[in-house]
Parts: structure tokens; sequence; C-alpha cells
């Protein structure tokens, strides 16, 4: 059963828009998330993180939204960037391990 | 600083045949990580470690086997390689239990005939 839940497979959106991805849990007892960007061929690289005490935590562009009782989080990319195609996975903490998610892949056109 | 490495990058296998990929990181981590990336499943854990000589299963351990001998190193192992192990394998550490993220390889693509 997935825990983790990226519903959306793909985004196509705009330079200069804002890019919304989502993301939903299963497990109340998740307290820690995580964003990760993948390009093709690469690893994935860390993004940007929240801790279930906050409810949005922001760094440059990218700003993490977290609603607990909703169990969803979302990640929103203001403006949109051509170099910000890549695939976005979620992540859940779950001692001492990472539980992602699928995966959303994002394009970004001019 | 290279950060987290994988050997090999590329590997083509016959059912039955065995491998061991190598991860090897320079940054004193306690954790280390083996997870897959197969089309439309995400990444899924295979082994972890907590710590030299230590290692645990993940979400889909069967068929798989690893070791962390050394601190800075975690092997994967397969004993008799199937197609259904044809994937991409990322490696990853992390500092310890507190900080949350991981650092990943750049990954080993695998191929099972």
């Amino acid at each position: 059963d997935q825990q983790v839940k990226q519903n959306s497979p793909s985004l196509s959106v705009q330079e200069g828009r804002i890019s919304i991805l989502n993301c939903d849990y299963t497990n109340s007892m998740f307290d820690y998330f995580l964003w990760y960007k993948k390009y093709p061929a690469e690893g994935p690289t860390f993004l940007i993180s929240i801790s279930s005490i906050k409810d949005k935590n922001e760094d440059g562009r990218f700003t993490v939204f977290l609603n607990k009782s909703a169990k969803h989080l979302s990640l929103h990319i203001v403006p949109s960037q051509p170099g910000d195609s890549a695939v976005y996975f979620c992540a859940a903490e779950n001692t001492d391990k990472l539980i992602f998610g699928t995966g959303t892949r994002l394009q970004v056109f001019p | 600083n290279a950060g987290v490495t994988q050997t090999p990058k590329f590997r083509v296998l016959k059912t039955g045949q065995s491998m061991t990929l190598l991860c090897a990181q320079d940054m004193n981590h306690e954790y280390m990580y083996w997870y897959r990336q197969d089309p439309g499943m995400g990444l899924r854990l295979i082994h972890y470690s907590v710590g030299e000589g230590t290692t645990a299963k993940g979400e889909v351990p069967d068929g798989y086997n690893v070791s962390r001998l050394k601190k800075q190193n975690f092997l994967l192992g397969l004993e008799s390689a199937a197609p259904s192990q044809t994937s991409v394998y990322f490696c990853a550490s992390s500092p310890d239990r507190v900080s949350y993220e991981q650092y990943f390889g750049p990954g080993t693509r695998l191929t099972v005939t």
C-alpha cells in the first residue's frame, strides 16, 4: 500500500507562472517531509523540507506547504524556469528511512 | 570531496549471473541506503545501514544482500540475477539520525536479460 502518493504523474507549466506539485500521505505519524528533484541520468538532490510543527517553509522560489489535517503537502515554485524541468519526489521520514512517492514530472515551457 | 559515488555506472547481466554494486561516500556519514527506481514506482528502499557493521531490510529486500564492512562503503549484491531486477539503482547516505536529508549517488543502470 502506497503510504506517500503523488497522483499527478506529470505537469506542464509556462515559464514565469507558478508550478504546484502535490503529495498526499496516509500515516498520521509522519512528522518530517522532504522534496527531491531529479534530472535524467542523475541522482535525486534535496530541495526543501518541512517539519510537522510548521505549516510552511520557504527557500527562494520554492515553498512547501503542509496541511496535517488533510495529510497533504504541496511544493510551489514561483516563478517557474525552464531549468526546473525535472522529476520531483516527495518523501516522508519514517524511523531512519524515507518513504518516497512515485514522482511528478514537471515540464516548464517558454 | 566526491560525495557519493557508485560503481559501475552501467551493467548488463544474464539471468542467473551474480554481481556486486559498490557505493562509496567520503562525507563520514553514518547512514547508507540502497534504492531501486522503476517506471511509475518511485524510489523503493532495498536495504539500509545505520552504521558500520549493521544492515537492515527495506521495502523490497528479496534477491539482494548487502554488507557494510567499512563506514564509507556499502555493497549491494545480486546472487542470481533475474529480469525483474532490471532497474536503476541508487545509493544514498545521510549524516545521522537527526539529519533526515539523504545525499544520492548518480545511479547504476542494470539490465538483466
